[in-house]
């Protein structure tokens, strides 16, 4: 595709409930980043992909947070029993010796 | 010490003026330092790069890194109402490709 895309634009979730957000880097594209950012904040680093491999999760906030890239292309974000402090928007980006490239981002609230 | 800092703002201009934005980081080992443009409720996009000592141009946009002042700025000339947005400076952590985001700093620009 042209862009990073990322599902769904917005998700609201019930405190407890579980989440997953996709992200669709751009064709080629061997790296692949997730950061949250805040209201009013910047981007915080959640984990990093190259091709399907996780080479970095530090971070992660907790053990409910969980990302996989099996195939080396798409990646899910996935957060289990979600809090309200998990309300953010979740960034995907991609590159390939380039810039990064951000998708539109997942804005997660949870009520 | 957060790993890169940026005033907050707002830094307000006059349109047609030179808007001045200054980043520091604490990283020695970084090697790539980046200028992204959010408007609010959008995602980061990718302004400006530079990896050597010095000044770098691109239109309206300059770009100035000193390494050993781990300083690094942007600078907007002819300042329009539409660059009226908050700025994301960002650092490569040692060798690595991951980007540490300062909270970054919103820019208004008045007619």
């Amino acid at each position: 595709g042209a862009g990073v895309s990322q599902s769904p634009r917005y998700k609201v979730a019930k405190r407890g409930q579980d989440v997953a957000l996709r992200c669709d880097p751009i064709s080629g594209h061997v790296s692949l980043f997730w950061y949250q950012q805040a209201l009013g904040q910047g981007p915080e680093f959640l984990t990093y992909f190259q091709n399907e491999a996780q080479l970095d999760k530090s971070g992660l906030p907790s053990d409910r947070f969980f990302a996989e890239r099996p195939e080396g292309s798409v990646s899910t974000l996935k957060i289990q029993r979600t809090q309200q402090e998990d309300s953010a928007v979740y960034l995907c980006a991609s590159h390939n010796n380039s810039p990064l490239h951000f998708g539109n981002g997942t804005r997660l609230t949870v009520t | 010490q957060k790993e890169v800092e940026q005033n907050s703002g707002p830094l307000s201009v006059p349109e047609g003026a030179i808007a001045s934005l200054n980043c520091t980081y604490s990283d020695r080992g970084s090697q790539s330092f980046f200028w992204y443009r959010q408007y609010s409720g959008k995602s980061p996009e990718l302004i400006m790069f530079i990896y050597s000592n010095g000044d770098k141009e691109d239109g309206r946009f300059t770009a100035q890194l000193n390494k050993a002042s781990q300083y690094v700025s942007l600078l907007i000339r002819d300042s329009q109402p539409s660059d009226s947005a908050t700025y994301l400076c960002a650092v490569n952590r040692g060798n690595t490709d991951k980007l540490i985001f300062g909270t970054g700093t919103r820019l208004q620009v008045f007619p």
